[in-house]
C-alpha cells in the first residue's frame, strides 16, 4: 500500500533548467494537487486537478504546468527553474472530484532548490 | 480575497499546560475546515469539521467549528513534547457557485512543549 509517492526527495537545478516533478498515487482517488511550502507562508496550492484530462490553477501557479493523463499520476513541470521556486513541494490526493470528500493524503515532499 | 489566519505563528509552553490554537477565514462558498499535524515531513490529517457547534474529540485534542464568527479552534490538554510540531489549519470552499473546489491552507502555528 504505498499510498502517494513523490520523486525526487531532493533536487538542486541550476537557474533556467527545466525538470519535472513526479506524483502518482494507489488508491484511485479522482483529486491530485501540488503545494509548495515556504517558511512563513504555509503552504500553498499551486494547480490541482479532479480528475483525468481536468486540472486548474492554484493561488501561485506562475512557472509550472501540469497535465492529468491518467487517474494514478499528476506531474508537476518547472518550465524554466528560478530561485524564487526554491521551496519544498507536497504532492496530495484525495477521494472523489471534491476536497472534501475525505482527508487529503500528502507525500513526502520533494526539496528544491534552484541556484 | 480569499484567506485563512492562524494564530498565534508560534507558541512555547510547558509539557502539562493546556494550548488553543486560533483559525480564522474568510472565503466564498465554505465547505469544511480541516486540521493537519506536521512533525517533520508530510502534514497529517487531524480533524474535519463542516458543522458549527459539534467538537470533534480524538484524545487530548479536540476541535470546534464556528461558521457564524468563520473561525476554529483546535485545543491540546496535557500536551507532551510529543506534541510538539506545526498545526495547520485549512479551509475547503468554492470560488463560484458551481465551480471546483479548493483547499487553502493557513501559515501554520509552531507549537513547541518544552519538558
Amino acid at each position: 500500500n504505498a499510498g502517494v509517492t513523490q520523486t525526487p526527495k531532493f533536487q538542486v537545478l541550476k537557474t533556467g533548467q527545466s525538470m519535472t516533478l513526479q506524483c502518482a498515487q494507489d488508491m484511485n482517488h479522482e483529486y491530485m494537487s501540488w503545494y509548495r511550502q515556504d517558511p512563513g507562508m504555509g503552504l500553498r496550492l499551486i494547480h490541482y486537478s479532479v480528475g483525468a484530462g481536468i486540472t486548474d490553477q492554484g493561488e501561485v501557479p506562475n512557472g509550472y504546468n501540469v497535465s492529468r493523463s491518467t487517474t494514478e499520476d499528476f506531474p508537476l513541470r518547472l518550465l524554466s527553474a528560478a530561485p524564487s521556486q526554491t521551496s519544498v513541494y507536497f504532492c496530495a490526493s484525495s477521494y472523489g472530484q471534491r476536497a472534501t470528500n475525505e482527508k487529503l493524503f500528502f507525500g513526502s515532499g520533494t526539496q528544491l532548490s534552484v541556484l | 480575497e480569499d484567506k485563512v489566519v492562524q494564530s498565534p505563528l508560534s507558541l512555547v509552553v510547558h509539557e502539562g499546560d493546556t494550548v488553543t490554537l486560533n483559525c480564522s477565514y474568510e472565503v466564498t462558498n465554505f465547505r469544511s475546515l480541516l486540521w493537519y499535524k506536521q512533525e517533520k515531513k508530510a502534514p497529517t490529517f487531524l480533524f474535519m469539521l463542516t458543522s458549527s457547534g459539534i467538537e470533534k474529540k480524538s484524545g487530548r485534542l479536540s476541535s470546534i467549528l464556528d461558521k457564524k464568527e468563520l473561525f476554529s479552534i483546535l485545543n491540546i490538554t496535557a500536551t507532551q513534547t510529543g506534541d510538539s510540531a506545526v498545526y495547520l489549519c485549512a479551509v475547503v470552499f468554492r470560488t463560484t457557485n458551481f465551480g471546483n473546489e479548493k483547499l487553502t491552507f493557513g501559515t501554520g502555528t509552531r507549537l513547541t512543549i518544552i519538558p
